[in-house]
C-alpha cells in the first residue's frame, strides 16, 4: 500500500510560470511533510518542509500548501526557472519515528 | 565530512556475484537509512539504523540483502547473488535522532549484467 501518492508524474512549465505538484497521504499520524529536489546523478536534497499545525509555508519562490482535513499537500514553484528542472519528491513521516515514506516523484521541465 | 559519502559511485557486476556498498554518514548523525531508487521510480525504503537500537529491516526485499553499521558510523549494504532486478541507485541518508529532514548521499548506481 502506497502511503504517499504524488501527481503528476511529469510536468512541463514555461519559464516564469507556476509549477504545482500534489501529494496525498493516508496515515493521519504523519506530522512532518518535506519536499526533496533531485538533479540527475545526485541524491535528493531537502527543499522545504511543513508541520501540520500550519496551512502554508513559503521560502523564496517555493511554497507548501497543506490541507489537513483533505490529507493533501502541494508544492508551488512561483516564477519557475530552467534551473528548477529536476525531479521533486514529496514525503511524509511521523517525526519521532523518523522513517520517511516518499511519493513516486514528479519530473519537472521548465522551458526557457 | 561535510556530507554523506557513498562509494563506489558506480558498480557494474555480473549476475550471481556479491556486492558491497558503503555509506559514510555525516559526523554526529545517529540515524542512517538505505533507500533504493529504480529507474524513473520513487524511493524504496530498505533499512534504518538508529544509534544502538536494533535496525528496522522491514524494507529489505529478500534475504540476499543485508546491512550493518559498525561503531555507529559507517554502514555497508551487501547484496548476495545479485540479480538483474537489483539494478538501481542505492541511496544512503543520515540525520540526527531528533528528526527533521534527511541528508542524502549521491548514491551508488548498481548495474547487474
Amino acid at each position: 500500500q502506497q502511503q504517499v501518492k504524488q501527481s503528476p508524474q511529469s510536468l512541463i512549465v514555461q519559464k516564469g510560470g507556476i509549477s504545482i505538484i500534489n501529494c496525498a497521504y493516508e496515515n493521519t499520524a504523519f506530522d512532518y511533510f518535506p519536499w526533496y529536489q533531485q538533479f540527475p546523478g545526485k541524491g535528493p536534497a531537502l527543499l522545504i518542509a511543513i508541520r501540520p499545525d500550519v496551512s502554508e509555508k513559503k521560502e523564496g519562490r517555493f511554497t507548501i500548501s497543506f490541507n489537513k482535513s483533505a490529507k493533501q499537500f502541494s508544492l508551488h514553484i512561483m516564477d519557475s526557472q530552467p534551473g528548477d528542472s529536476a525531479t521533486y519528491f514529496c514525503a511524509a513521516s511521523i517525526i519521532n519515528f523518523n522513517k520517511f515514506y516518499f511519493g513516486s516523484g514528479t519530473k519537472l521541465n521548465v522551458k526557457p | 565530512g561535510a556530507g554523506v559519502s557513498q562509494s563506489p559511485s558506480n558498480k557494474v557486476t555480473e549476475k550471481g556475484k556479491d556486492v558491497e556498498l558503503r555509506c559514510d554518514p555525516i559526523s554526529g548523525h545517529t540515524a542512517l537509512y538505505w533507500y533504493r531508487q529504480s529507474l524513473g521510480q520513487g524511493l524504496e525504503f530498505l533499512i534504518y539504523f538508529q544509534g544502538n537500537s536494533a535496525p528496522d529491516k522491514s524494507g529489505l526485499p529478500s534475504d540476499r540483502f543485508s546491512a550493518e553499521r559498525t561503531g555507529g558510523s559507517v554502514s555497508t549494504l551487501t547484496i548476495q547473488r545479485t540479480q538483474q532486478e537489483d539494478s538501481a541507485v542505492y541511496l544512503c541518508a543520515s540525520t540526527f535522532s531528533t528528526g527533521g529532514g534527511y541528508t542524502f548521499g549521491s548514491g551508488t548506481r548498481l548495474t547487474v549484467v
